[in-house]
């Protein structure tokens, strides 16, 4: 089925570590982008990409970056994982243009824990 | 700026009694609804949104918000739950031009007993 795909699901990392957390769409949408869902805090955006070749910070930015690979890929990286990490992390796309229903496509997250 | 308030972290129901979940936002420009809905251990699925035109908009599953611009209000309605609607609703809210990136509210959680 076409849709955003996240790997890995699950993953524990020690602190200082570092990991990608890879995402691919097959939708041919232009904007990606990385959400972390928090209990009671909802969802909030860490990185965007409006279209390919492009990229910026979203709420909370500090201690990842990502990459935009190319149309159907953007990963997100943490160089030096922290507790303050553990958080359930999902990747996102958007459509545009004729025929978008103004939704976004999430994929099924990835579970990290630092510990 | 744009924000959401969800005003329940968690509703309890029971099945087939009707249930709202509120969502209340605040904007200085003119702004797309969104609800969506995440069950255990998935991503979120747009559950419906409101665009432009009718107040009451109506989504899957049986599930209808309606749209009060003068209260700045998105609540969510079903008039009979079941127990597969326990899930997580989000409230969203965009702008209407540029970047379109949602902001969210942070969560109820509909809990429907048997």
């Amino acid at each position: 089925n076409a849709g955003v795909t996240q790997t890995p699901k699950f993953q524990v990392l020690k602190t200082g570590q570092s990991m990608t957390l890879q995402c691919a769409q097959d939708m041919n949408h232009n904007s990606m982008y990385w959400y972390r869902q928090d209990p009671g805090m909802g969802l909030r955006l860490i990185y965007y990409s409006a279209s390919e070749g492009t990229t910026d910070k979203g709420e909370v930015p500090n201690g990842y970056n990502v990459s935009r690979l190319n149309k159907r890929e953007f990963s997100l990286r943490l160089e030096s994982a922290a507790p303050s990490q553990t958080s359930v992390y999902f990747c996102a796309s958007r459509g545009s243009g004729t025929g978008w229903n103004y939704g976004y496509t999430f994929g099924s997250g990835t579970r990290l824990t630092v510990v | 700026a744009q924000s959401v308030t969800q005003l329940d972290s968690q509703v309890p129901v029971f099945e087939e009694a009707p249930v709202e979940l509120r969502c209340n936002y605040s904007s200085s420009v003119s702004v797309y609804l969104f609800w969506y809905v995440q069950y255990p251990n998935q991503g979120l699925q747009l559950l419906l949104k409101y665009l432009s035109g009718s107040t009451l908009v109506k989504g899957i599953n049986g599930f209808e918000a309606e749209f009060n611009k003068s209260q700045t209000s998105f609540h969510l309605r079903k008039p009979s739950v079941h127990i597969s609607d326990t899930a997580e609703y989000f409230c969203a809210v965009s702008d209407r031009g540029g970047s379109y990136i949602p902001t969210f509210g942070r969560g109820t959680s509909l809990i429907v007993h048997p």
